[in-house]
């Protein structure tokens, strides 16, 4: 069984803060990686994709992949209460096209 | 650009009725399209993907089917539906480029089934 695990929070951090996600897969053959936000009531929406081991930027958001120790992370910058949504973390497996989705972390930031 | 449709935005159907939840994508041909159930406290749950007209992929047995009649609709139907059905019902699209297959939701259907 295909797996990817986060833990559900809900992680509060103060404005100005960075936020730190996690996430574990559990096939080692898994391709691409991914962090959808999701507002309560709304759809999710692709913050973040990352394919290769190291670290990828896009603004106040870093992707993190270690394929070894099998971790993806998701770091915020500078946490806005804007920020404040359920993170999911999802997985391509070798197989095909189809995604693995884990439960979610919420992220609750005060201002 | 790209963008995916989907209707009704809510419905309240009861135990035992019929349901059609349709997906409609622009802007892009031959996507791959998903069909995805978000219920209450669970994280998403595939149920149909496509990689083409007429070819349908079904990840949970359950009361529910899929269709892809034309090239960018994605049909989700039920002959009868189950207390259990009730979610949120998201459809995505991506397209077929290597390595990422990245995957855009559409704005979702919620189901409640009374």
């Amino acid at each position: 069984q295909k797996e990817v695990e986060q833990n559900s929070g809900p992680l509060s951090v103060p404005e100005g803060a960075i936020a730190s996600l996690n996430c574990t897969y559990s096939d080692r053959g898994s391709q691409s990686f991914f962090w959808y936000r999701q507002y309560s009531g709304k759809s999710p929406e692709l913050i973040m994709s990352i394919y290769s081991n190291g670290d990828k930027e896009d603004g106040r958001f870093t992707a993190q992949l270690n394929k070894a120790s099998q971790y993806v992370s998701l770091l915020i910058r500078d946490s806005q209460p804007s920020d404040s949504a359920t993170y999911l973390c999802a997985v391509r497996v070798q197989a095909g096209t189809a995604l693995i989705f884990g439960k979610g972390t919420t992220l609750s930031v005060s201002s | 650009s790209q963008t995916i449709h989907q209707w009704p935005a809510t419905l309240v159907q009861p135990v035992g009725s019929p349901l059609s939840l349709e997906c409609t994508v622009e802007g892009t041909s031959n996507p791959n399209l998903y069909w995805y159930r978000q219920a209450a406290g669970r994280g998403l749950q595939l149920l149909f993907y496509s990689v083409g007209i007429g070819q349908i992929s079904s990840e949970v047995p359950q009361n529910l089917s899929a269709s892809r009649p034309q090239d960018r609709q994605f049909i989700l139907s039920s002959k009868k539906l189950l207390l259990s059905d009730s979610g949120f019902y998201l459809c995505a699209w991506s397209g077929r480029r290597r390595p990422s297959y990245e995957q855009y939701f559409g704005p979702g259907t919620r189901l409640t089934v009374t």
